[in-house]
């Protein structure tokens, strides 16, 4: 299994502003993934963060606006940058360890 | 395009009844996860199951998977207020395809006493 420490767990923005989230992991990972969970909704890849190498952005999403981080294999950011209201979502770090994956306890984002 | 669909999506039963939630996906995939999920709280893990004909129980919940129909049940049995939540499965997709998780929208239960 593996522990997953997200942070911030909720916060309030304002519009044009960046936030950055981080993703710790208690074990080594290969890949770390990025989810988006907008209200109401199912989750959505955002993008998938390799250590070592650029990360890897589903459809839809675009690296200046979700640039990640993966400076090892414990850790990891998600920025969300000049944030508008329609980025108000719950955003969710997990890791694949076997044949489990498993989910930070996710950050609520809310954009006024 | 690759389809993960779940059914019903809200579903609202009595204390003690029997349901099944259903999930269907548009790909080839052997492995296929279903997760709870409390309002405000994170995801977790259910079952993960890896092969046709898998099925696997936890209390009053048992999932199942066949390949062949790419059809995974949920079943509930008797069913009690704590199950309340959001369930959603999740298939993994082939390396061909990226290797990721796709998720179905989640089904609401409410379980009325």
């Amino acid at each position: 299994s593996a522990v997953i420490s997200q942070k911030p767990s909720r916060d309030i923005c304002q519009r044009g502003t960046s936030l950055t989230i981080q993703c710790q992991v208690d074990s080594q990972v290969t890949m770390m993934f990025w989810y988006r969970q907008q209200p109401g909704q199912s989750l959505t890849l955002i993008a998938t963060a390799n250590q070592g190498s650029e990360a890897t952005y589903e459809s839809g999403f675009v690296i200046d606006k979700f640039p990640i981080s993966r400076p090892n294999l414990t850790f990891s950011t998600l920025t969300v940058s000049n944030m508008s209201p329609e980025d108000s979502s719950i955003y969710l770090c997990s890791v694949a360890t076997g044949e489990k994956l498993f989910f930070g306890s996710g950050t609520q984002l809310s954009v006024l | 395009e690759l389809k993960v669909e779940q059914n019903p999506l809200f579903l609202s039963m009595q204390e003690g009844k029997n349901y099944t939630i259903y999930c269907n996906y548009s790909t080839t995939s052997d492995r296929l996860y279903w997760y709870r999920q409390d309002p405000g709280k994170s995801l977790e893990s259910l079952f993960v199951l890896l092969s046709n004909g898998a099925v696997k129980q936890e209390g009053r919940l048992m999932a199942s998977l066949d390949t062949k129909a790419r059809l995974s049940t949920l079943h509930i049995t008797a069913a009690v207020h704590d199950l309340s939540a959001t369930y959603f499965c999740a298939v993994d997709l082939p390396l061909e395809y990226g290797n990721k998780l796709v998720f179905g929208a989640g089904t609401i239960l409410r379980v009325k006493s």
